[in-house]
């Protein structure tokens, strides 16, 4: 069966600094994924999204960037954090043929301070 | 441009009452696929249904149905016989490509025992 982990659960950083989160995706090949942002309160808010190795697609401009360096691992970057990256991320896959379904991993709860 | 509406932000009801949670989508394309997710205070988004819009019937998966009405663009989500497990964040979202999805606000509810 599939699993998705994403690390680290909860992070608390400060404004300026750096970020890196990962996704990895156990037990399929050449899935698609995703980084989506919850902001308190809030719906869903998709950032990214990937179809294969070095493909990423941006959905909103902002200072963060992703990257797929291998098949089955999708990272998510900041060079400088701000107050407004506060937030829950989660990382979602879905099959190259039933893209029309993403699964979602268990999130990263991210505190900007 | 999409767009998925959940005018109620939090419900609360007592177990064993029916809840019916109300999704209006709008979008101009003539296909798409209409989806519930279920958040629970642990953060990870649940796969519920996924329904496309050639297939208005109704579905029923144990004490959860789906309402489906192109007529009114809703997608409405009724719990029978609600229980504390209930509990969290459900979410509403349509994609037209598979691979952009919009979520609605998200319907907090609250079933209290």
């Amino acid at each position: 069966s599939q699993t998705i982990h994403q690390w680290p659960a909860t992070l608390v950083q400060p404004v300026g600094s750096p970020l890196s989160l990962e996704c990895t995706v156990e037990g399929t090949s050449n899935p698609n994924l995703y980084w989506y942002r919850q902001a308190a309160g809030r719906g869903l808010q998709l950032l990214f999204y990937s179809v294969g190795i070095g493909q990423i697609s941006s959905e909103v401009p902002q200072n963060l960037s992703a990257s797929r360096p291998q098949d089955r691992q999708f990272i998510l970057s900041s060079k400088k954090l701000l107050l407004s990256d506060s937030g829950f991320y989660l990382c979602a896959w879905s099959v190259l043929e039933r893209t029309d379904t993403q699964y979602f991993g268990p999130g990263t709860r991210l505190t900007v301070l | 441009a999409q767009k998925v509406t959940q005018a109620q932000t939090e419900i609360s009801v007592v177990e064993k009452e029916d809840v019916t949670l109300d999704c209006v989508y709008e979008t101009r394309d003539t296909t798409y696929y209409l989806f519930w997710y279920k958040q629970p205070p642990s953060g990870e988004l649940v796969f519920l249904i996924r329904r496309n819009s050639f297939d208005e019937q109704n579905e029923i998966s144990g004490r959860y149905s789906w309402n489906f009405q192109k007529s009114t663009s809703s997608f409405n989500f009724t719990i029978t016989a609600s229980q504390v497990v209930d509990s969290a964040v459900y979410f509403c979202a349509l994609s037209v490509d598979g691979q952009n999805f919009v979520f609605g606000p998200g319907t907090r509810l609250s079933v209290l025992p």
